[in-house]
């Protein structure tokens, strides 16, 4: 099976720029993704890596690194409608996906 | 507008009374799937679906069953609910890059 590991929470003041973290295990996948979840609402999705490396999207920025089994999502310049959950999500085949269990991020003034 | 809808939002039932959670999409994806999401363990697949009349078991399949009739409907069924199935249920429609999540379903089963 699948499995992935992120910190449960991380503090982060406002203006700031913060690394979430997310390791796996697993036999084989096509991609990891990550996806926010703000108290209340249903996850939106962020961004996805299909290949090693950075990919960004305005604030938000991917890693993977597939020697490692381990990706990031960077937030910059925080605000505080950044404060929300964000998972990581390994897509194997036939689109099974498993997700990690989630970072409470809060984002400080 | 690409758009994923479920219902009902919000469903409080009794132990064995049979229900179905309905679940739509209008990007005419191939690909959908339902999760729970419980406090702590974060979105676990119930079962996905390949196309009409494929579909498969996630990581926790016990207790639901699933139809994929037409390409823009996946329905949840509930034949049996028991109270461990209380919990936060999400329809999702997938392109090979991205998921497209429903507004969700708050279940209770008393």
């Amino acid at each position: 099976g699948q499995s992935l590991e992120q910190p449960s929470e991380v503090t982060a003041v406002e203006g700031a720029i913060v690394q979430i973290n997310c390791t796996y295990q697993t036999s084989g996948f096509y991609g990891l993704s990550w996806y926010q979840q703000h108290d209340g609402g249903a996850p939106t999705f962020l961004s996805y890596n299909a290949l090693d490396g950075l990919e960004e999207t305005g604030r938000f920025s991917s890693f993977l690194s597939r020697s490692d089994s381990y990706g990031y999502l960077l937030l910059q310049e925080l605000q505080m409608k950044d404060s929300a959950s964000y998972f990581c999500a390994l897509t194997g085949g036939y689109q099974k996906v498993t997700f990690g269990t989630g970072t409470k991020l809060q984002v400080i003034p | 507008e690409a758009q994923v809808t479920q219902n009902p939002r919000y469903l409080i039932t009794v132990t064995g009374k049979k229900l179905t959670v309905t679940c739509s999409q209008n990007m005419n994806h191939e690909y959908m799937s339902w999760y729970r999401q419980d406090p702590g363990l974060g979105l676990r697949q119930i079962y996905y679906s390949m196309n009409v009349e494929v579909t498969d078991k996630g990581d926790v399949p016990e207790g639901y069953k699933v139809s994929r009739k037409e390409k823009r409907n996946f329905p949840l069924i509930l034949e049996s609910p028991s109270p461990n199935q209380t919990s936060l249920y999400f329809c999702a429609s997938s392109s090979p890059r991205e998921q497209y999540f429903g507004p969700g379903t708050r279940l209770t089963v008393t």
